[in-house]
C-alpha cells in the first residue's frame, strides 16, 4: 500500500519558534509537495520539488522555506512561525501523468 | 494559468437522493482533472480522475464524473446518496508533474 507519512498530526508551537514538518514518501516518486489548506479557501501550493536538491515557490512561499536532502523526505521549514501560519498542512508525491498520494496532514497550532 | 471554480460551498441532500457536486476548470493546455474526498482531519482521497479518453469516469464508492470540454466542466455525481457520502469534495487540475490547483471545496451533509 502506498504511503505519504507526515511525522506529526498535531503540533502547538509558540510564535518565533522554528517548525519543522516532516513528509516521507514510499513510492519512490520524484515530484513532492507542501500545502496549507484553510476553510474556504482550499488547498494552496506552498513549495514543491521535482528532483534532490531541487525546490520551486509556489502560490504561498512567504514565511517558509524547504528542503529535499533525499528523494523520499521533504521537509517544510517555517523560519519564525507567527499566528497567521496556523493551518493544516497536507504533503504530496507524484509522479508523472498521475495523481498526487497525500499524507495524513499536521495541525499546526501557533500560539 | 489553471483555476477551478467549485460552485456551492455547500451541498445537503436526502439519504438516497441524487447527488450533483459541481467544477468548472480553466487550462491552457489538456488538463487531468481529478475529484478528491476528505473526511474530518484526515489527508485528500482519490475519488476518480480523468486523463486521457472515456469522458465518464467512474471511481470509488459509487461516484462517476463527466468530462466536457466544451463546457470546462467536471461534474461529481452519485445517483444515491449513503450517509457515509457526508465529508468535503475537492475539485483539481493538475500538470503533467501532479502540481494541482484546487478549488475551495464543497460540504456534503446527507440528511436521514
Amino acid at each position: 500500500d502506498v504511503k505519504v507519512t507526515q511525522s506529526s498530526r498535531y503540533l502547538v508551537k509558540r510564535t518565533g519558534e522554528k517548525v519543522f514538518l516532516e513528509c516521507v514518501q514510499d513510492m519512490d516518486h520524484e515530484n513532492m509537495f507542501w500545502y496549507r489548506q484553510d476553510p474556504g479557501l482550499g488547498l494552496r501550493l506552498i513549495y514543491f520539488s521535482y528532483d534532490v536538491k531541487m525546490k520551486e515557490k509556489g502560490d504561498i512561499p512567504e514565511g517558509y522555506s524547504v528542503s529535499r536532502e533525499k528523494k523520499e523526505r521533504f521537509s517544510l521549514i517555517l523560519e519564525s512561525a507567527s499566528t497567521n501560519q496556523t493551518s493544516m498542512y497536507l504533503c504530496a508525491s507524484a509522479t508523472w501523468a498521475t495523481e498526487a498520494f497525500f499524507g495524513q496532514g499536521t495541525r499546526l497550532t501557533v500560539v | 494559468a489553471q483555476s477551478v471554480t467549485q460552485l456551492g460551498s455547500h451541498v445537503s441532500v436526502s439519504e438516497g437522493a441524487l447527488v450533483l457536486l459541481r467544477c468548472n476548470y480553466s487550462s491552457s493546455v489538456p488538463p487531468y482533472l481529478f475529484w478528491y474526498v476528505q473526511y474530518p482531519n484526515q489527508g485528500l482521497q482519490l475519488l476518480l480522475k480523468y486523463t486521457t479518453g472515456a469522458t465518464l469516469v467512474k471511481g470509488i464508492n459509487g461516484f462517476e464524473a463527466e468530462f466536457k470540454k466544451s463546457e470546462t466542466s467536471f461534474h461529481l455525481t452519485k445517483p444515491s446518496a449513503h450517509m457515509s457520502d457526508a465529508a468535503e469534495y475537492f475539485c483539481a487540475v493538475s500538470d503533467d508533474a501532479g502540481k494541482s490547483t484546487f478549488g475551495d471545496g464543497t460540504t456534503l451533509t446527507v440528511k436521514p
